[in-house]
């Protein structure tokens, strides 16, 4: 039973590109949380979607940040055009639909974003 | 709204120490709190959580947290660090009302000497 996917690892960007983060939730789970985390900062939320569904996105950036969740395949977290200040760890939590308050959500391992 | 703070970006004790770790909570309703533990270039592990049955509870490895309403805290604590204890630890409240997206603290780095 595998666990929150995130692909890739590592990603280098230089500034003014694209940079597409994936994650697979767990299995049976249809719900997505993207969080940042910066260092000395924590992390702190993004966006919350559900397939085919933005649900919250009320922690991302108005401007080149965008995300989704497809009814097949995995989220992705797009960053176009890519300045420095993007650079940090991505990470990734899923949940089924039935969570409550008290669910202890899984995450990902996080994609590290570098950008150059 | 719900937040969390937690005292001290760096806890340092030495092997065998006790390990204690601070966090304060803010929420307008009845919050779950939870602690999560991160080991360097790995992602967010659940160590334990608060759900209003007990208000001490007993987490992976020997570590246990207190909840107590009228200091509004959730500390960490474990009685005997071990180097393999040395990560970053986070504090993280949903409240039971909303859409239960957590809030994190920004963390406390635990450094442990030999």
């Amino acid at each position: 039973n595998a666990g929150v996917m995130q692909n890739p690892r590592h990603l280098v960007r230089r500034r003014g590109q694209e940079a597409r983060l994936r994650c697979s939730p767990m299995k049976g789970h249809s719900h997505v949380y993207w969080y940042r985390q910066l260092p000395e900062e924590g992390l702190k939320f993004m966006v919350y979607l559900q397939k085919e569904n933005i649900i919250d996105e009320s922690g991302m950036p108005k401007e080149r940040f965008s995300a989704e969740f497809p009814k097949e395949g995995p989220s992705i977290l797009r960053i176009q055009q890519v300045v420095r200040g993007d650079s940090a760890a991505y990470f990734c939590a899923s949940s089924p639909p039935s969570r409550q308050g008290n669910y202890g959500y899984t995450f990902g391992s996080g994609t590290r974003l570098t950008v150059v | 709204a719900q937040s969390v703070t937690q005292l001290g970006s760096h806890v340092s004790v030495s092997e065998g120490a006790l390990v204690l770790l601070r966090c304060n909570y803010s929420s307008s309703v009845p919050p779950y709190l939870f602690w999560y533990v991160q080991y360097p270039n790995q992602g967010l592990q659940l160590l334990l959580k608060y759900t209003s049955a007990a208000t001490l509870v007993k987490g992976i490895n020997g570590f246990e947290a207190e909840f107590k309403k009228s200091e509004t805290s959730f500390h960490l604590t474990k009685p005997s660090a071990h180097m393999s204890d040395a990560a970053e630890y986070f504090c993280a409240v949903t409240s039971s009302g909303g859409s239960y997206i957590p809030t994190f603290g920004r963390g406390t780095s635990l450094i442990v000497h030999p």
